[in-house]
């Protein structure tokens, strides 16, 4: 079975400094990762996925991820944050091939103070 | 542009009275999901289509059904809505065939019970 895990549940940094948001999954088979951010009251937004290929993953809004095998992880990183990237962050992972459905981790919400 | 339209955002209705939530696309994609979101948690599928073929999650109540006439909209029936259904309503879907797992969200229906 598969399952996601992000560590901590809340993440507060000052407006300009790095964004680290983690997420460790566990697959018994290649896995396809993403990361959805959700604004309040409105659905999710695809950041970024992992399928194939390159595992340094470009998404939206300056987003970035890494696909690490070794350690399982794919954590969600910015270099700089913005006011507006205060929102809810999920990290789900489906499997190649396989289910069509998705596992999220609990979501971390970031806080971006001025 | 393609997109995942739920209608109404905000649905307001009583104690045991029948609610019908709906959800239409324009993506053509064959797979669509709803799901169930309550304040600070990860989403939770209720069930999911493929094609005509319905999949229901062990854990949903039945008090949540579910249709789907076309492939471009979906609906959510809840027979008798209790106090515990308030939440977030949320639909996506996917293309089983060329996505890789990715699921594009609508921006949700918010469901109160009075």
């Amino acid at each position: 079975a598969q399952s996601v895990t992000q560590l901590g549940s809340h993440v507060s940094v000052s407006e300009g400094a790095l964004v680290l948001l983690r997420c460790n999954y566990s697959s018994s088979v290649p896995p396809y990762l993403f990361w959805y951010v959700q604004y309040p009251n409105q659905g999710l937004q695809l950041l970024l996925k992992y399928t194939t290929g390159a595992t340094l993953v470009k998404g939206i809004n300056g987003f970035e991820a890494e696909f690490k095998k070794s350690e399982t992880s794919f954590h969600l990183t910015k270099p700089s944050a913005h006011m507006s990237d205060a929102a809810e962050y999920f990290c789900a992972v489906s499997t190649q091939g396989g289910s069509e459905k998705l596992v999220f981790g609990k979501g971390t919400k970031l806080t971006v103070n001025p | 542009d393609a997109m995942v339209i739920q209608n109404p955002r905000y649905q307001v209705t009583q104690f045991g009275k029948p609610v019908t939530l709906s959800c239409s696309q324009t993506l053509n994609h064959n797979v669509m999901y709803w799901y169930q979101q309550k304040s600070s948690q990860a989403p939770k599928l209720l069930f999911h289509y493929y094609d005509k073929d319905f999949n229901n999650e062990a854990d949903t109540p039945d008090n949540f059904q579910s249709r789907r006439p076309n492939t471009s909209f979906c609906f959510l029936d809840i027979r008798s809505p209790g106090l515990g259904d308030a939440a977030m309503y949320l639909c996506a879907t996917s293309s089983r065939d060329r996505g890789r797992g990715t699921q594009y969200f609508g921006p949700g229906t918010r469901l109160l019970v009075l």
